[in-house]
């Protein structure tokens, strides 16, 4: 079954450092998506991606956010000057086309980010 | 704006037993609505969905979960726990546009022997 994978699955860092988290989407899939859980609370939708842009982004992905797709397989989000807010688990999420959610989300295993 | 509403932070059962897990939802459209499970420090990983189809929807592990428009409800049930279903289980609901998820807060179930 296909599958999302995101890479690192842990990642620490410093305060104020820029980090990457990188994300291999389900090959034909066209939306793309970051979302993140801090520990103990729900899972929040942090942005979307189609067609080489963004489609929609929540108030937390702020200008220290980005994400990009710089090339036909990976789709990356960097964090530019880490907070320790920022600590969380980072997840990634395809979505192909088809009737209706047919196809479905397909989350990956998730990154955990720790700043220090 | 869609949201969901999991009335549960917390539900223990014992191994065998039944298991409800409920959800409220609120939409302003059709929704299309999800159960997902994450167990620790893992993914999360679809159980089932409703996209306006039957409204009993069958999922993996042996769940399901009924869409009832009248009470706004996606419950969640399973007739006979096992130890392996402890995790925390996301209703979840889409948004119209390019369809977002959004996330309860969850129910966290704990399965004793």
């Amino acid at each position: 079954e296909p599958e999302v994978t995101q890479t690192p699955s842990h990642q620490v860092t410093q305060m104020g450092q820029e980090v990457i988290l990188r994300c291999v989407p389900i090959s034909n899939h066209l939306y793309f998506y970051w979302y993140r859980q801090i520990l103990g609370q729900k899972v929040e939708f942090l942005v979307s991606f189609y067609n080489n842009e963004i489609s929609e982004k929540s108030e937390i992905f702020d200008d220290q956010f980005s994400v990009e797709r710089p090339d036909g397989s990976n789709f990356t989000l960097k964090i530019r000057s880490t907070k320790l807010e920022d600590s969380a688990m980072y997840f990634c999420a395809s979505r192909g086309t088809g009737t209706g959610f047919s196809g479905g989300y397909t989350f990956g295993s998730g990154t955990r980010l720790t700043v220090v | 704006a869609q949201s969901v509403t999991q009335l549960d932070s917390h539900v223990s059962v014992s191994e065998g037993t039944p298991v409800l897990l409920r959800c409220n939802y609120s939409s302003s459209y059709s929704p299309s609505l999800f159960w997902y499970v994450q167990h620790p420090n893992k993914g999360l990983q679809l159980l089932l969905k409703y996209t306006s189809a039957a409204t009993l929807v069958k999922g993996i592990n042996g769940f399901e979960a009924e869409f009832k428009k009248s009470e706004t409800s996606f419950h969640l049930t399973k007739p006979s726990a096992h130890m392996s279903d402890a995790a925390e289980y996301f209703c979840v609901v889409t948004t119209t546009g390019f369809q977002k998820l959004v996330f309860g807060t969850g129910t966290r179930l704990l399965v004793s022997p």
